[in-house]
């Protein structure tokens, strides 16, 4: 059983400051990793994708990748109440978007 | 504006109903999909299509059933079989499946309840 797993939270972080997301997964052939923003009654919106290990920046969102300890995690620098949302990890195990897992997620409240 | 849409926004299922949720994609993708969620829970995969007039079952099919008769139309029936329907809906689309990178685009969702 392929699974993804994160922790459910709430993760509470004051604002301005880093909040680190983590998610692990079971399968070594995964290669597609990606993490999505869901806000309160809404539908999930893509924030990063992340393909090779390292780390991968865009603007205030950074995505770490570690294949041989299989986690991925995301960094949200400057934290904005505007953050406060769940976050979605979802690993592409291969061969269509049909293999596509998601977390349970993990609650973010930033507080002014 | 390009999107995908859902329709209703909110949908109150009777015992013994069948009821039928709308999906409509303009944005030419080849791959659509639906996706069930609980409260304080992941996504689950219910059924996929990559093609017109094809598509694969997910993770939690039963209770369930789908048509692809056009590119751009994707519904997703909630038969009477289905024991728990009460969940957040969410349709979403992709350009084309097979493609480990491909990203998915979701719809607003639908709010299923049971009366």
């Amino acid at each position: 059983q392929k699974e993804v797993e994160q922790n459910s939270g709430p993760l509470s972080v004051p604002e301005g400051a880093i909040a680190s997301l983590n998610c692990t997964y079971s399968d070594r052939v995964s290669q597609s990793f990606f993490w999505y923003r869901q806000y309160s009654g809404k539908s999930p919106e893509l924030i990063m994708s992340i393909y090779s290990n390292g780390d991968k920046e865009d603007g205030r969102f950074t995505a770490q990748l570690n294949k041989a300890s299989q986690y991925v995690s995301l960094l949200i620098r400057d934290s904005q109440p505007s953050d406060s949302a769940t976050y979605l990890c979802a690993v592409n195990y291969g061969g269509s978007q049909g293999n596509l897992i998601f977390g349970k997620g993990t609650k973010l409240s930033v507080k002014p | 504006d390009g999107g995908i849409t859902q329709s209703p926004k909110y949908l109150f299922r009777k015992e013994g109903q069948n009821v039928t949720l709308s999906c409509e994609q303009n944005l030419n993708h080849d791959a659509m999909y639906w996706y069930r969620q609980d409260p304080g829970q992941g996504l689950r995969l219910i059924y996929y299509s990559q093609i017109v007039n094809d598509f694969q079952k997910g993770d939690i099919a039963e209770g369930y059933s789908v048509s692809r008769e056009k590119k751009e139309s994707f519904p997703l029936t909630v038969t009477s079989a289905q024991k728990n329907p009460t969940a957040f809906y969410l349709c979403a689309s992709s350009l084309q499946t097979g493609l480990m990178r491909e990203k998915l685009f979701f719809g607003s969702g639908t709010q299923l309840s049971v009366l």
